[in-house]
């Protein structure tokens, strides 16, 4: 069966400082990847998405950035956090277009 | 316009009533439709998925697209307290890789 591994659960960094968040996925080939971010009482917005190894699709420009160097393995990254990336961050896969989204357990992060 | 729209609530009923949830979209060319349900804290888990018009039932919820009306709703009969969430609806727009979700509708079921 597939799983999808996301880590850290928490995450407190200060401002400024740099970010690394992965997610891996098990049990599937060739995945398509994403990252979502949730603020504080708002819905989920698309970040980035990726069809395959090195295919990224950024939604919403900003201080973020994404790599796919392995297969199964999605990377959101940042140089100097805001205070405005704070949230909920959620890597989700599914096996193609149309199909069933399945998230990670997330990485709630902490800006101050 | 945004590309999917559900009413934020808070969305109340009594415990063993019927819940209405709706979500309505922008992009006609739209083909595939999830709802995903939320607890507070957690990451959201998929209930249904529905592709074409019509109904489609799963033990207690029900799923209904009208691509004609760009909407697709979801029905929870005999609610349960457990089922105070917030639930989310997520569309596919056109031939695309993105799936995007509307800011999600939260429901209490009160015993």
């Amino acid at each position: 069966s597939q799983t999808i591994h996301q880590w850290p659960a928490t995450l407190v960094q200060p401002v400024g400082s740099p970010l690394s968040l992965e997610c891996t996925v098990e049990g599937t080939s060739n995945p398509n990847l994403y990252w979502y971010r949730q603020a504080a009482g708002r819905g989920l917005q698309l970040l980035f998405y990726s069809v395959g190894i090195g295919q990224i699709s950024s939604e919403v420009p900003q201080n973020l950035s994404a790599s796919r160097p392995q297969d199964r393995q999605f990377i959101l990254s940042s140089k100097k956090l805001l205070l405005s990336d704070s949230g909920f961050y959620l890597c989700a896969w599914r096996v193609g277009p149309n199909e069933k989204l399945f998230f990670g357990s997330g990485t709630q992060l902490s800006v101050l | 316009q945004k590309e999917v729209e559900q009413n934020s609530g808070p969305l109340s009923v009594p415990e063993g009533a019927i819940a209405s949830l709706n979500c309505t979209y922008s992009d006609r060319v739209s083909q595939s439709f999830f709802w995903y349900r939320q607890y507070s804290g957690k990451s959201p888990e998929l209930i249904m998925s529905i592709y074409s018009n019509g109904d489609k039932e799963d033990g207690r919820f029900t799923a209904q697209l009208n691509k004609a009306s760009q909407y697709v709703s979801l029905l929870i009969r005999d609610s349960q307290p457990s089922d105070s969430a917030t639930y989310l609806c997520a569309v596919q727009p056109g031939n695309t890789g993105k799936l995007i979700f509307g800011q999600g509708t939260t429901l209490q079921v009160k015993p």
